[in-house]
């Protein structure tokens, strides 16, 4: 049990262009979700935490305008890059609450051409 | 939430034990110490975590000293698939609004 899923795994865009990253908890049902962000050879750095049916809540730093956050059920969030730029290219994973714990995804490998 | 402090890495030999050292000397009374890893390109994996307890499963066991201000994770028999980075965590209850907030971990490297 207690599977999270990413789709896509990879995905390459171009400069400009917006990405949408899904997670989803297969066997569970979450009511809150985490994004994070890892750059090559560094650690995951927290992005922003989702709520079902409210608004995500942004680590310091983060632009909310352009990493867009829906938690539209209790299975699904999805994370919008919106004019992505090379700079933005980095590995994005999301978890999932299930009870006290936290169950990650697989990751999804963005590159920004 | 407290930060920790880990070596950069390690190496174990295969099917010995690996023993990956935390000191977390700022922790709180009502904070958990969380192990997980991450295996290259991979998402984390949770491993164990304990409040004061020493805590076993099937992965590994986890060693809290009496003042709760270091830990050790134990893997018993490494195996090559153990190789990996190994993130300890100190964190809140999650109904407290605990985060995961991860630092930069050990290096496992599990050889032949």
């Amino acid at each position: 049990g207690a599977v999270v899923s990413q789709h896509p795994s990879w995905v390459i865009c171009k400069s400009g262009t917006s990405v949408k990253i899904e997670c989803r908890s297969l066997d569970f049902q979450a009511t809150t979700m985490f994004w994070y962000r890892q750059f090559p050879k560094q650690s995951l750095m927290l992005m922003a935490t989702s709520n079902e049916g409210s608004k995500a809540t942004y680590e310091q730093g983060v632009e909310k305008d352009k990493f867009l956050i829906n938690h539209a059920s209790l299975t699904l969030s999805t994370l919008t890059v919106t004019s992505a730029h090379p700079e933005d290219s980095s590995f994005y994973i999301c978890s999932a609450r299930q009870g006290s714990e936290q169950y990650f995804g697989p990751g999804t490998r963005l590159t920004v051409t | 939430d407290a930060k920790t402090t880990q070596p950069t890495s390690m190496d174990c030999a295969e099917g010995r034990a690996a023993n990956l050292p935390c000191n977390h000397s700022t922790i709180s009374g009502n904070e958990y110490v969380y192990w997980y890893r991450q295996i290259h390109s991979q998402g984390p994996q949770y491993i164990i975590h304990g409040l004061k307890n020493n805590e076993t499963n099937e992965m590994a066991s986890l060693i809290i000293t009496e003042d709760r201000k270091s830990s050790t994770l134990i893997l018993p028999h490494a195996t090559l698939r153990d190789t990996a980075v190994y993130y300890c965590i100190v964190r809140v209850a999650m109904v407290q609004g605990g985060k995961l907030i991860f630092g930069q971990g050990t290096e496992l490297s599990v050889k032949p």
